[in-house]
């Protein structure tokens, strides 16, 4: 099974501030990468997929990059809307499997 | 606009059986495929199953297979999830969860809000 690990496991910084969320596959998944918010008590939503495909609604100061093993989701200008839980998940094998999730914690 | 609500949950003892259904509206739901994923308490997200929009193919992850069931009812817009021989490490949130194709996806795009299942003597 691919392994997908975050970093950090948790992160806090100031309304404002630019925040980045690194995702790596234990092995090469292309452009198969989504990103994902988890508000508490809420269900999960889908910020990005293919890597870097901002989905509709989701605010332009999101982004994602990276292909092969290595991703990362940016926030700019962090908001207290922001406070939320941050999974990747590989869609390139039939695992599907999810990082352990990154705590954005506002300060 | 895409709404997918689950119901079904509750407590039952390990070994026991319990059927999850999701009833989907906003989008032609025979038309997509269709997944199931939980979350144990305070833990991470863990894909569980998936059925395809087009010709059913199932598809599940090793720690359910041969325990849980996915169908789909596409006359009535309802997924299910038939759980049997349950465990106190199936305890989860299960969430409902629509695809991103038509055939059998890899990717959801539209979550439901979840229904709880705790497996307790």
């Amino acid at each position: 099974d691919i392994q997908m690990t975050q970093s950090p496991s948790t992160l806090s910084a100031a309304v404002g501030d630019r925040v980045t969320i690194t995702c790596r596959a234990s092995q090469s998944i292309s452009s198969q990468l989504a990103w994902f918010q988890q508000r508490p008590g809420k269900a999960p939503r889908l910020l990005i997929s293919r890597a870097s495909n901002l989905q509709s609604g989701v605010p332009s100061r999101f982004s994602g990059s990276g292909s092969g093993t290595e991703f990362t989701l940016t926030i700019n200008s962090l908001q207290p809307d922001d406070s939320a839980t941050y999974y990747c998940q590989q869609y390139n094998s039939y695992s599907r499997t999810f990082g352990q999730g990154t705590k954005v914690e506002i300060k | 606009e895409v709404q997918l609500v689950e119901s079904g949950g509750g407590l039952v003892r390990p070994g026991g059986s319990l059927r999850l259904s999701c009833a989907a509206s906003g989008f032609t739901f025979s038309s997509f495929g269709m997944s199931w994923v939980r979350q144990a308490p305070g833990k991470g997200l863990e894909w569980v199953s998936t059925i395809s929009g087009s010709d059913d193919r199932t598809d599940y992850a090793d720690s359910v297979k041969g325990r849980f069931s996915i169908s789909r009812d596409n006359s009535k817009n309802t997924l299910f999830l038939q759980l049997n021989s349950l465990r106190a490490e199936d305890t989860a949130i299960y969430y409902c969860a629509k695809g991103d194709c038509g055939g059998h996806c890899y990717l959801n795009d539209y979550w439901g809000q979840g229904t709880l299942v705790t497996v307790s003597s």
